[in-house]
């Protein structure tokens, strides 16, 4: 069975540009979420949805970060504009359900904002 | 937000020792998730332990919860290269958010 789809894997873009990153959860899961990976503030919770309804989007630093979710199978993390502190790891992970305590993450995108 | 330390943040040991790496908080946590990262991979989930004073065995690893449930800890024995990983401890509150810890990044020498 696919894990958690990421795309794309790295990304490498200049200061000021969109900067779109795509998932795809593992089929029948119904929650997903997205993180963050830095080495100087580890693994934060950016984002979370279930059954494509945003429970809870503390976690997104400002404005410039956006999700959606428009179906089951797919969800965007778009950041506009992008700045060199954006770089980071991101990762999309999913889980059967909200309360379901196994998330399965994705092999993330690795993202440099020069 | 709930803080979780881990020590010690790098450990770099020889093929067959023991180790143990903690995982401390000051919050109380409905439940502790250990997962194992790789380079250029996602977490993977080891374990999650839910009552105070839980102990549980994967192999060569062994997890406990403590009897408050604030902290956790995770005792390798007879290290392999193939431990060699980023070891990251998670809270559980509620709902479904997960609280990282800072990491363990272990390197286990052949």
């Amino acid at each position: 069975d696919a894990g958690v789809i990421q795309s794309p894997r790295h990304e490498v873009t200049e200061m000021g540009q969109e900067v779109t990153l795509r998932c795809k959860p593992i089929s029948g899961h119904n929650s997903l979420f997205w993180y963050r990976q830095t080495m100087m503030r580890g693994l934060e919770l950016l984002i979370y949805f279930n059954n494509n309804v945003p429970i809870d989007d503390s976690g997104m630093p400002e404005d410039r970060f956006s999700a959606k979710m428009p179906n089951a199978s797919f969800s965007t993390l778009k950041i506009q504009p992008s700045e060199p502190r954006d770089s980071a790891v991101y990762f999309c992970a999913s889980s059967l359900a909200w309360t379901e305590e196994t998330q399965y993450f994705g092999p993330g995108t690795r993202l440099l904002v020069l | 937000t709930q803080l979780l330390e881990q020590s010690p943040q790098f450990l770099s040991i020889q093929e067959g020792e023991n180790l143990t790496v903690y995982c401390n908080s000051s919050s109380v946590f409905s439940s502790l998730q250990w997962y194992r990262q790789e380079p250029g991979e996602g977490p993977v989930l080891l374990v999650t332990v839910v009552t105070g004073g839980e102990v549980k065995k994967l192999k060569r690893l062994t997890f406990q919860f403590g009897d408050a449930r604030k902290d956790s800890s995770l005792h390798i024995t007879a290290a392999q290269p193939g431990d060699t990983g980023l070891y990251l401890c998670a809270g559980q509150t509620g709902a479904n958010n997960l609280f990282f810890g800072t990491g363990t990044r272990l390197t286990v020498i052949p």
